[in-house]
């Protein structure tokens, strides 16, 4: 069964930092979409992603957030300037529907922690 | 705001009973969605139920929707330790996808 991936499963920075999280959608998807989760919160909505645009972002996506898609098959997050708040799981999901109907599918995740 | 609530927030059966888990929500939907999360690892998508139905079935999952009291209920039957993880509804009435805190279930051996 096709599925998303993510790289790296962890990744460690300095804050100041620059880091780019990688993902590989399913192939046929077409809607991309990054959310993050703090160890014990919620998994909070980042940004979607459709056409090669950003179709809705939320608050915490700010200026020091931005997302490509470079290529035909993945999907990248960078964080341009990590602050101790960035520790957090990142997970991109995909889908083939966009809007209402979406039927989400998410990756593994990958663990940052900015020390 | 377009969360649901989950309730209870935890819940601890053993191997083989049914669990429940409720939602509540605020706004109109267009359709309903549960997912599953294991400890600390992606989500999974279970199942969607539209504004218009009542009850739908997917293997041990039952889902149910009252529209009128803006709830919905999710039924695991015969619940398996392999269960054990969050679950989240999802009101979709707009097109952002909200996660609320989720109900963590437990299934003990």
């Amino acid at each position: 069964e096709p599925e998303v991936t993510q790289t790296p499963s962890h990744q460690v920075t300095q804050m100041g930092q620059e880091v780019i999280l990688r993902c590989v959608p399913i192939s046929n998807h077409l809607y991309f979409y990054w959310y993050r989760q703090i160890l014990g919160q919620k998994v909070e909505f980042l940004v979607s992603f459709y056409n090669n645009e950003i179709s809705e972002k939320s608050e915490i996506f700010d200026d020091q957030f931005s997302v490509e898609r470079p290529d035909g098959s993945n999907f990248t997050l960078k964080i341009r300037s990590t602050k101790l708040e960035d520790s957090a799981m990142y997970f991109c999901a995909s889908s083939l529907v966009g809007g209402l109907t979406d039927t989400q599918y998410f990756g593994p995740g990958t663990r940052l922690t900015v020390l | 705001s377009q969360q649901g609530e989950e309730d209870p927030q935890a819940l601890s059966i053993q191997e083989g009973e049914n669990a429940t888990m409720n939602c509540s929500y605020k706004t109109s939907i267009n359709n309903l969605q549960w997912y599953r999360q294991n400890s600390g690892r992606g989500l999974v998508h279970l199942i969607l139920i539209r504004s218009n139905e009542r009850e739908k079935h997917s293997g041990r999952l039952r889902v149910t929707l009252d529209t009128s009291k803006k709830s919905s209920s999710l039924l695991i039957t015969a619940s398996r330790a392999a269960d054990t993880a969050s679950y989240f509804c999802v009101p979709k009435g707009g097109f952002k996808t909200i996660f609320g805190a989720g109900t963590r279930l437990f299934v003990k051996a």
